[in-house]
């Protein structure tokens, strides 16, 4: 089970942001040493994207105002500056064993 | 560019069966392991079912599990979810969405609507 907090987040734009992501069980990293915690963004109205895979490592096109960090079983998001773009529902997810798993997310709006 | 298209779903009365296509484009689909995901409308996510690449691994949600088939055709570069016995709980807009060590693409959705 991965619980997140908050699960409502407004913020004033230009300030920082930041959502925990915990993890019932031990996020231990694989045997090819990559732990498999990673943050997906669904914007209103769109599929979910990538934003982190493997706890800090950011996609492709993704700007460096985002950062990930994390083992074992605490999980957390920074958002450095949010922009109004970044609106919409952030969700960690975990693929480390069968069933993969959402946190219930977290919806971020700007004030 | 990775691409997923989704087709197939509709409106279904509860107990009907419906089958859902995943074509994808624009990488080496036999190389991938792929996922089914939903999402009730105004929900959160919900992993349904993956098949590894080769077919030779396949899990399911417990929701779904004996109603709901995964399967892939290589040669034509599509995923299936065949899903029997449907229920009302199952209305959910179904992603299609490709394994990678370095995190899921997904593809623009498929609404299933189960009536009772």
């Amino acid at each position: 089970v991965m619980t997140q907090t908050p699960l409502s987040l407004p913020v004033t734009s230009g300030e920082p942001a930041s959502i925990s992501c915990r993890s019932g069980q031990s996020l231990l990293p694989s045997d090819d040493g990559y732990t498999y915690l990673d943050w997906y963004l669904q914007k209103p109205g769109q599929s979910p994207q990538l934003l982190i895979h493997t706890v800090s490592s950011r996609a492709s096109g993704v700007p460096d105002r985002f950062s990930g960090s994390g083992s074992g079983t605490n999980f957390t998001l920074k958002i450095s500056r949010v922009e109004a773009e970044d609106v919409g529902i952030y969700y960690c997810m975990q693929r480390k064993e069968f069933p993969y798993s959402f946190g219930q997310g977290t919806s971020l709006e700007i004030k | 560019e990775v691409q997923l298209e989704e087709s197939g779903g509709g409106l279904v009365k509860r107990g009907g069966s419906l089958r859902l296509s995943c074509a994808a484009s624009g990488f080496t689909f036999t190389s991938y392991g792929m996922h089914w995901v939903r999402q009730v409308p105004g929900k959160g996510l919900e992993w349904v079912s993956f098949i590894s690449s080769g077919s030779r691994y396949i899990y399911y949600a417990d929701s779904v599990k004996g109603r709901f088939t995964v399967s892939r055709d290589d040669a034509r570069d599509s995923l299936y979810l065949q899903m029997n016995g449907l229920r009302v709980e199952d209305t959910a807009v179904y992603f299609c969405a490709r394994e990678g060590i370095f995190g899921l693409r997904w593809g623009q959705g498929s609404l299933v609507t189960v009536s009772s």
